[in-house]
């Protein structure tokens, strides 16, 4: 079985500061982990993804994310908060066979100048 | 990359009628197709998982016949909403499963565009 939990559904940032969204998952096989970044009525957009080997994700927009296997968790990071970062994100888990995927409730992102 | 185009991307129906929301996968071959239903300021719900050629699998909860799925080729799906009401006013979205193209780099998941369902 696997799930995610985000902490915090709501986080204010200044502009130019550090962003921190927080991810912890829950699996009985080794998980794939991800993040999507949500516009108002769009879709989804990836923005980094863990599967196998470097711990350390990169992503577009300056977003990265680390997993750490002994603390469970794949938080999402950015040195320096830009205004067009305000959106929703979400975390993802799945399985390495991608049988099953499971979001997190999102976390909300704004952005004050 | 693997793109996903939904349609429509917005409707407006009548109570009691049905809707029909398309999926199709543009450049790739999507044997798997998930469905899910999002509430304004919640997280996304998997209604269905739909594979070519076969019935649907719909999670607990979600009404078989009132969410028809149907998967008739690698690179369309569609969902439709039959003799809808306003309870179904929701934001729905398609992804389509899409193996990577190096090794070991597994599995990811391409999303549609949405479609804000408006049922009055």
């Amino acid at each position: 079985a696997q799930s995610v939990t985000q902490l915090g559904s709501h986080v204010s940032v200044s502009e130019g500061a550090l962003v921190l969204l927080r991810c912890n998952y829950s699996s009985s096989v080794p998980p794939y982990l991800f993040w999507y970044v949500q516009y108002p009525n769009q879709g989804l957009q990836l923005l980094l993804k863990y599967t196998t080997g470097a711990t350390l994700v990169k992503g577009i927009n300056g977003f990265e994310a680390e997993f750490k296997k002994s603390e469970t968790s794949f938080h999402l990071t950015k040195p320096s908060a830009h205004m067009s970062d305000a959106a929703e994100y979400f975390c993802a888990v799945s399985g390495n066979t991608g049988n099953q995927f499971y979001f997190g409730t999102g976390t909300s992102l704004t952005v004050i100048p | 990359g693997a793109v996903v185009s939904q349609h429509p991307s917005w409707v407006i129906c009548k109570s009691g009628t049905s809707v029909k929301i398309e999926c199709r996968s543009l450049d790739f071959q999507a044997t798997t197709m998930f469905w899910y239903r999002q509430f304004p300021k919640q997280s996304l719900m998997l209604m269905a998982t739909s594979n070519e050629g076969s019935k649907a699998t719909y999670e607990q909860g979600v009404e078989k016949d009132k969410f028809l799925i149907n998967h008739a080729s690698l690179t369309l799906s569609t969902l439709t909403v039959t003799s809808a009401h306003p309870e179904d006013s929701s934001f729905y979205i398609c992804s389509a499963r899409v193996r990577g193209t190096r090794d070991r780099e597994g599995y990811g998941y391409t999303f549609g565009s949405g479609t804000r369902l408006t049922v009055v």
